[in-house]
């Protein structure tokens, strides 16, 4: 079975202090891909990050850091320096090498920077 | 480069009408999807083409909706008849299965979606 656990649904905090999403996957498969998305109030779903599973070098982006840890299997987001432009909803997806094209969703971390 | 295109961006309907939903992917993509979002359910993939080939259609609710793909450029999403619980935003996306190094390139972009509300 697959799945993807965004354990928090909400998280509010002032602007320009650090957060951290979190996202914990299932998978049986070795082979497998992992994704976050960004939901602005707009509605639109931008890509932000795709990570094999074979690459577990954390990634940084600007005020973007990704950690991905096998061990716990778990894909964690983090902004740094939190803007409110980075108020948005956030999902973590899952996608088995066995699953064809099928992405798995988490339910999403709804995210509120406050100036 | 022009994203995943969808129209109309906001739909308004009356029960038991037919909606249909329209997308046109990111060129050169070969796979699309179809997704429907709601606060209750989340993101729910309701059907994908490989080629404008349908792949995996067991997300669709049922027999009320139905999807095509006459060619690589254009798909629908059609409901007939429509009901209130439809109401949804309803998504597209596109990605290409290609291979980089031995590794699927298969990020799925999405459109703006389609604000769908049933009357």
């Amino acid at each position: 079975a697959q799945k993807v656990t965004q354990a928090q649904t909400e998280i509010s905090v002032v602007e320009k202090e650090d957060v951290t999403l979190d996202c914990v996957y299932e998978t049986r498969d070795t082979t497998y891909y992992l994704f976050w998305y960004k939901q602005p109030p707009s509605g639109e779903l931008v890509f932000l990050i795709r990570r094999n599973s074979f690459d577990e070098q954390n990634e940084i982006s600007g005020r973007y850091s990704w950690n991905f840890q096998k061990s716990t299997s778990s894909f964690n987001f983090t902004i740094t320096a939190s803007q409110v432009v980075d108020s948005a909803v956030y999902f973590c997806a899952l996608r088995s090498y066995s699953s064809a094209s099928k992405i798995i969703f988490g339910s999403g971390t709804r995210l509120s920077i406050r100036p | 480069d022009a994203g995943v295109i969808q129209s109309p961006r906001h739909e308004v309907t009356e029960m038991g009408q037919e909606v249909t939903l329209r997308c046109k992917p990111i060129s050169g993509h070969n796979s699309l999807f179809w997704y429907r979002q709601t606060m209750m359910r989340g993101l729910e993939l309701l059907i994908y083409f490989n080629n404008n080939v349908p792949i995996d259609d067991s997300g669709m609710p049922e027999d009320r909706f139905s999807a095509k793909m006459p060619n690589a450029s254009f798909s629908t999403l059609k409901i007939q008849p429509s009901e209130p619980r439809d109401s949804a935003v309803y998504f597209c996306a596109s990605s290409s299965m290609g291979l980089a190094g031995g590794t699927r390139t298969d990020t799925q972009y999405f459109g703006p979606g389609t604000r769908l509300t049933v009357l």
